[in-house]
């Protein structure tokens, strides 16, 4: 059964750069066959996807447009988890930031199966 | 704005049946699958429907999804008030290259 485990700071301030960590456990974030994403919910944008990170013989990140000059998510194969950093961060980034696995055959015919648990990160002097 | 659009709330009685619609374009439903999620508060979101139409071990089968063209629609019957949640539709967009969700639909069991 794989599992999801976030960390991180809650609170970051206007400005500076927001870091999360997902531990997986069951899986591994260099397999072939999933993509390891982070995606976040607010009451104002509800779920928005961020970016994700897989290993198809190297390494691929993929990245939304609307976060794409400011993100970094990145594999640590020798702790099988991956991160997010988030720099610059403004209120508008306070939400709920969750990793999940995105599985399947491709060709738009994936899913996103399990999820963690969720870090409310709020952006706040 | 959401890319996908969703109605904001649905509510029925316990025992009743609701659908949750989803639509879209040509870009992300209709030529990709959906799949549905439940997002309770305090709690990790759970996959309910893949493949448009296909629930996952353990979700029981009182959760339906179909597609028709650029529109997906989840049914949910045997209300419960364990089901008062936010439910999600997503896909993915080739035009965009992104995955994008609907704006969430509040159910309300009375």
């Amino acid at each position: 059964q794989v599992q999801l485990q976030q960390s991180g700071l809650g609170l970051v301030k206007p400005s500076q750069t927001l870091s999360l960590t997902c531990a997986i456990s069951g899986d591994s974030v260099s397999t072939n066959s999933a993509a390891w994403n982070w995606i976040r919910q607010s009451p104002s944008r509800g779920l928005e996807w961020l970016g994700r990170t897989y290993y198809r013989s190297k390494w691929y990140n993929e990245y939304a447009v609307s976060v794409k000059s400011r993100i970094m998510i990145n594999p640590d194969t020798s702790k099988n988890q991956f991160s997010l950093q988030l720099n610059s961060v403004t209120p508008e980034d306070t939400a709920v930031y969750y990793c999940t696995r995105e599985i399947g055959p491709g060709n738009g015919r994936n899913w996103f199966d399990p999820w963690g648990q969720g870090t409310l990160v709020t952006v706040s002097s | 704005q959401s890319v996908l659009t969703q109605p904001p709330s649905v509510s029925a009685a316990p025992g009743q049946k609701v659908t949750i619609s989803c639509s879209g374009s040509s870009s992300n439903i209709g030529n990709s699958f959906v799949s549905w999620y439940q997002l309770l508060p305090g709690t990790a979101p759970k996959l309910l429907i893949y493949d448009n139409n296909k629930r996952p071990s353990g979700i029981p089968d009182r959760f339906s999804g179909s597609k028709s063209g650029t529109s997906a629609t989840l049914g949910i019957t045997g209300l419960q008030t364990g089901d008062e949640a936010e439910y999600y539709c997503g896909t993915w967009d080739s035009s965009l290259s992104a995955w994008v969700f609907g704006g969430g639909t509040k159910l309300t069991v009375l």
